[in-house]
């Protein structure tokens, strides 16, 4: 059984441009949520999906923006890139939305130069 | 809104000896807490959770934690390092909806 799958695992982009990542979520789970962990530092929460609608947002700007599809899948777009945005993206999935048990994938290192 | 607190950034111990990652949690009720565990290019995972039903809670690898609400803690041990348990360990909150609050990380290293 594959778990949370994420691509690309590196890339890198120039300020000013946008960059999508992609999510596929644990088989099973219809529940995925995206944070960014910065350098040195404790993931934060961006938002999570859930029937390919965005239940919960953390702080941060519009720039963020993402969608769910009907297999559960997900994607995570980021426009307008800052330097400030180079951080390792995770997706995480789960099949309980009030459970707290996520299920992380490896990552998506972006950096912005 | 839901703040945790890590209050070692490195924790260095032998292999064989005690090990102890120290948490505080702000929060205006009883909280879901959870720790994390980071391994280097590899996904987070979860040790244990504490949901009120214990106050001490048992997790994977031999590491378990205690609720105490007196001092608003959530300290995880564990009696005996492995080399394998070298990695990067999260407290964690969760606010409504499986938003869940990092801390800033504790690294632990084992030595041989």
């Amino acid at each position: 059984d594959a778990g949370v799958t994420q691509s690309p695992t590196h890339l890198i982009k120039t300020r000013g441009q946008q960059v999508t990542l992609r999510c596929s979520p644990k088989s099973g789970h219809d529940t995925v949520s995206w944070y960014q962990q910065a350098l040195g530092q404790g993931p934060q929460f961006i938002f999570q999906y859930y029937e390919e609608e965005e239940r919960q947002r953390g702080n941060f700007p519009d720039r963020f923006s993402g969608h769910q599809f009907p297999n559960y899948s997900s994607e995570l777009n980021v426009n307008a890139l800052l330097l400030g945005d180079s951080a390792l993206y995770l997706c995480a999935s789960s099949l309980d939305r009030n459970t707290g048990e996520l299920f992380f994938g490896e990552g998506s290192r972006l950096t912005v130069l | 809104a839901q703040s945790v607190t890590q209050l070692d950034s490195h924790v260095s111990v032998s292999e064989g000896t005690p090990v102890l990652l120290r948490c505080n949690y702000s929060s205006s009720y009883s909280p879901s807490l959870f720790w994390y565990v980071q391994h280097p290019n590899k996904g987070l995972q979860l040790l244990l959770k504490y949901t009120s039903a214990a106050t001490l809670v048992k997790g994977i690898n031999g590491f378990e934690a205690e609720f105490k609400k007196s001092e608003t803690s959530f300290h995880l041990t564990k009696p005996s390092a492995h080399m394998s348990d070298a990695a990067e360990y999260f407290c964690v909150a969760m606010e409504y909806g499986n938003k869940l609050v990092f801390g800033a990380g504790t690294i632990l290293r084992v030595k041989s």
